[in-house]
């Protein structure tokens, strides 16, 4: 069965800090996608990036940076010098075919950065 | 491009009512979903339609159902409420759907739900 799992309910660091939030996911599928979304105070969940199961290799983008480790069935994310206006809950998000499509979704993790 | 648009924002309905919500998605894709966000289950997948039909659903009872029709807009409808449907609800187009494992989803702001 599908799950994903966001240990780490809520973050709190100083700005500047970098933060690393984790995602373990469960699959009995080969081929599947990873995502992450942020949902700031306003809302609106927004999607930050994707992968899809046969593409272990590190993203950056900005400050944003994620790793991926099959063997470890995770897809962590890191923000370097962390910013106010990162203060969000993140989730952490797996599609796959279980006999019809869906994505589920982590608990989320809500990241305080304060000034 | 407009973003994923839903109505209303907001809504208070009383224990047995039964309440429609409304998702309009983004120009060109085909593909709603439905989820339920509440502080205890987190994001909880309902149904998805594409094309009309209603293709996955989730693990919820029959008084939640949808449509949608033939510009994708869709809606959303609950009837018996009970306490427990208090939850900000958000509807999510993709261009493709669930279907293709790879499409990002598109959120709307949601519609936040009171039952009292």
């Amino acid at each position: 069965a599908q799950k994903v799992t966001q240990a780490q309910t809520e973050i709190s660091v100083v700005e500047k800090e970098d933060v690393t939030l984790d995602c373990v996911y469960e699959t009995r599928d080969t081929t599947y996608y990873l995502f992450w979304y942020k949902q700031p105070p306003s809302g609106e969940l927004v999607f930050l990036i994707r992968r899809n199961s046969f593409d272990e290799q590190n993203e950056i983008s900005g400050r944003y940076s994620w790793n991926f480790q099959k063997s470890t069935s995770s897809f962590n994310f890191t923000i370097t010098a962390s910013q106010v206006v990162d203060s969000a809950v993140y989730f952490c998000a797996l599609s796959e075919d279980t006999g019809g499509f869906k994505t589920i979704f982590g608990a989320g993790t809500r990241l305080f950065v304060k000034a | 491009k407009a973003g994923v648009t839903q109505t209303p924002r907001y809504l208070i309905k009383t224990r047995g009512q039964q309440v429609t919500l409304s998702c309009s998605p983004i120009s060109g894709h085909r593909s709603v979903s439905w989820y339920q966000q509440t502080p205890g289950q987190g994001l909880q997948f309902l149904f998805e339609y594409f094309s009309e039909t209603q293709r996955n659903k989730g693990n919820f009872p029959g008084r939640f159902s949808g449509r949608q029709f033939s510009n994708s807009r869709s809606e959303m409808n609950v009837s018996t409420l009970e306490l427990g449907d208090s939850a900000l609800y958000l509807c999510a187009s993709s261009l493709m759907g669930q279907g293709a494992l790879n499409s990002p989803l598109h959120f709307g702001n949601g519609t936040r739900l009171t039952v009292t």
